[in-house]
């Protein structure tokens, strides 16, 4: 596709439970970041791929949250045991150089998690 | 650590006026400062980058400017129009690897006709 793409668009999860959230890049971007937004906020950094290395994840709130990125392309976004206060919007970003590199960053359109 | 401030939560001004919006930095300088635009329910779109040693970036209507001594970053939108409503986020380097953006709380502006 032309953007990045998140799936899935809106998640209900039940308190406890585990969810998986996917973004895919545009094609041949070498940075992905994941970004949390909660409602009236700026978005929050969470971690930072450089192909398939994570080479930051100092925004990770706790070790329930994981992501990978095995093949460079694809991210996935992992939350365990789910807790109210993870509710927020789940953004993906990618842009074609390294790092924040002074390049535009494209963004996803989220996916909005929602902790019941 | 670096924070951002948007001074103004939101900002209300008539068709063709100019919107004038607010991001002041705290810490160090960055090498480069970002807006983005967002509609709700949307992510945030890239509009304009403007780096440490320029004073001033335009693209069409909107204009940056760049003041490392003040910490501060203006961004105007000449000739306003309704379709210019949205939040617009500033964004700068949080860590000097240039591994993530710090972005402020937005600015929502609304443009009456």
């Amino acid at each position: 596709g032309a953007g990045v793409s998140q799936s899935p668009r809106y998640k209900v999860a039940k308190r406890g439970q585990d969810v998986a959230l996917r973004c895919d890049p545009i094609s041949g971007h070498v940075s992905l970041f994941w970004y949390q937004q909660a409602l009236g906020q700026g978005p929050e950094f969470l971690t930072y791929f450089q192909n398939e290395a994570q080479l930051d994840k100092s925004g990770l709130p706790s070790d329930r949250f994981f992501a990978e990125r095995p093949e460079g392309s694809v991210s996935t976004l992992k939350i365990q045991r789910t807790q109210q206060e993870d509710s927020a919007v789940y953004l993906c970003a990618s842009s074609l150089g390294a790092g924040t590199g002074g390049s535009e960053a494209f963004f996803g359109q989220g996916t909005r998690l929602t902790v019941v | 650590s670096q924070k951002i401030e948007q001074n103004s939560e939101a900002l209300n001004i008539q068709e063709g006026k100019t919107a004038t919006l607010t991001c002041n930095y705290t810490n160090y300088s960055p090498a480069y400062l970002q807006w983005y635009r967002q509609d709700p329910g949307r992510g945030p779109v890239f509009l304009l980058l403007i780096r440490e040693n320029e004073k001033e970036k335009r693209k069409e209507r909107l204009k940056v400017t760049f003041d490392t001594t003040l910490k501060q970053s203006l961004f105007h939108i000449t000739a306003s129009q309704p379709a210019d409503s949205a939040t617009y986020l500033c964004a700068l380097l949080a860590n000097q690897a240039g591994t993530a953006l710090i972005f402020g709380k937005g600015t929502t502006l609304s443009v009456s006709s």
